[in-house]
Formats: structure tokens, sequence, C-alpha cells
């Protein structure tokens, strides 16, 4: 399975600010994706990360909040924008195993916002 | 787009029973199902996946079943042991390299 490595592993920030949080993957993969995992809860799909383009982002999502980079197939951050203490969560990077379809998780980045 | 209901949200069971857990989804296209393990503070790995072109798949203890008509896959564990505590959680997706769309996950406590 490939190496996700996923940085800041944790943060804490105050409101208003911004934080970026950067995946870098061992291997060229096709899809990156991110996810949101509020405390005690599910994993929620905020967006797709495409290589070369836009990112695609689920429903409840904008750019302007989230904006995505993918600059190459093994590379891509995600900007918490303007944070406020709802946006204190575990954020996870994850890819897809372009042989077998597999999805793995990078390690998170545990955000507290102040 | 793809919605997984999950069921039940908590289980508790004694070292050596099994434990069952249920997942629906509501699009017709989905073909992969994977089940995650989320110990404390730690990220979800992968345990056990089913494609739809398989009924039912098993590895050691843990087994999953698949009923693509009625949309509803389980994840069986046999001879629980304390370490298997933990949150699963339940995902579909088309195999076509879309995201996973996962359940909102079980809290499985073995008691010894």
């Amino acid at each position: 399975s490939a190496v996700i490595s996923q940085k800041p592993s944790r943060d804490i920030c105050q409101r208003g600010t911004s934080l970026t949080i950067q995946c870098q993957v061992d291997s060229q993969v096709t899809m990156m994706f991110w996810y949101r995992q509020q405390p005690g809860q599910s994993l929620t799909l905020i967006a797709t990360a495409n290589q070369g383009s836009e990112a695609t982002y689920e429903s409840g999502f904008v750019i302007d909040k989230f904006p995505i980079s993918r600059p190459n197939l093994t590379f891509s951050t995600l900007t918490v924008s303007n944070m406020s203490p709802e946006d204190s969560s575990i954020y996870l990077c994850s890819v897809r195993d372009r042989v077998n379809e597999k999805l793995f998780f990078g390690s998170g980045t545990q955000l507290s916002v102040l | 787009g793809e919605n997984v209901e999950q069921h039940p949200s908590t289980l508790s069971v004694q070292e050596g029973d099994s434990a069952v857990i249920k997942c629906t989804y509501s699009d017709s296209a989905s073909n992969y199902f994977p089940w995650y393990k989320q110990e404390l503070g730690k990220r979800p790995q992968l345990i056990i996946d089913i494609r739809s072109n398989v009924g039912e798949k098993k590895d050691q203890r843990i087994a999953v079943t698949l009923n693509k008509t009625a949309k509803h896959f389980s994840l069986h564990i046999t001879e629980t042991q304390p370490e298997d505590s933990a949150v699963y959680f339940c995902a579909a997706s088309r195999m076509t390299g879309t995201a996973l769309i996962f359940g909102k996950g079980t809290t499985l406590s073995v008691s010894s």
C-alpha cells in the first residue's frame, strides 16, 4: 500500500487564521481525497483533489473555505481558512490505490481552534 | 448520491462471543464495500473488503457478506477478543475511482 505522510500532525490555532495541511504520497496515485472527522463522528468527504484542475467539493463544503491544491500526482494541500471553533476536527488525507482500488488514510491532522 | 446507514451504533459483547454489524446502501451502482477499524487516536485501517461479484469473503475471524438485491452488507467477527474493541466503519463506492462514503460507525466493546 502507498505510504502517506501528512503534516502537521496537530495544531492549535486562533480563530480567523488559516492552516494549510500537506499530504505527500510515495507513489503516483490517481485519486486523492480529503475527509473531516469531527469528534466522535464518522468520516465526511470534503472534496476530491484533482491533479491539474480544480477540486470537486461535496455539498456543504466550498472552495473559499477549504481551498485545495494538487500540483502533481503525489502531493496535495488542504487549507482551512478563516477558522472558527467549529472547524476543530481531524482532517485526513486519503488515496485510492490505482491497482486494487483500496483506500488508505494518512495519519491525520488534529486541529483545535480557540 | 450514495447514502450508507450503519447499525448498531454501539455493541457490547463478552470475549469469545460473535459480533455482527450491518450496513445498507442506497446507490445500486455501488460495487465496492470495505470495512475499517479505528482505534482511539489512530487513523482508520482497512480490515476487509468485498466487491459486488462476491457474496461472502472471510479472513480468519472476520467475514463480510453482501446481499446486492437488498443492498445490504454485514461484518461478522467471531471469537471476539478485547483487542477487537474499536470503532468500525462500513463504506461504499463505485470502483471507478470515486470516493468512499462512510456509515456513522459502530463502537464495539469486548469485555473479558
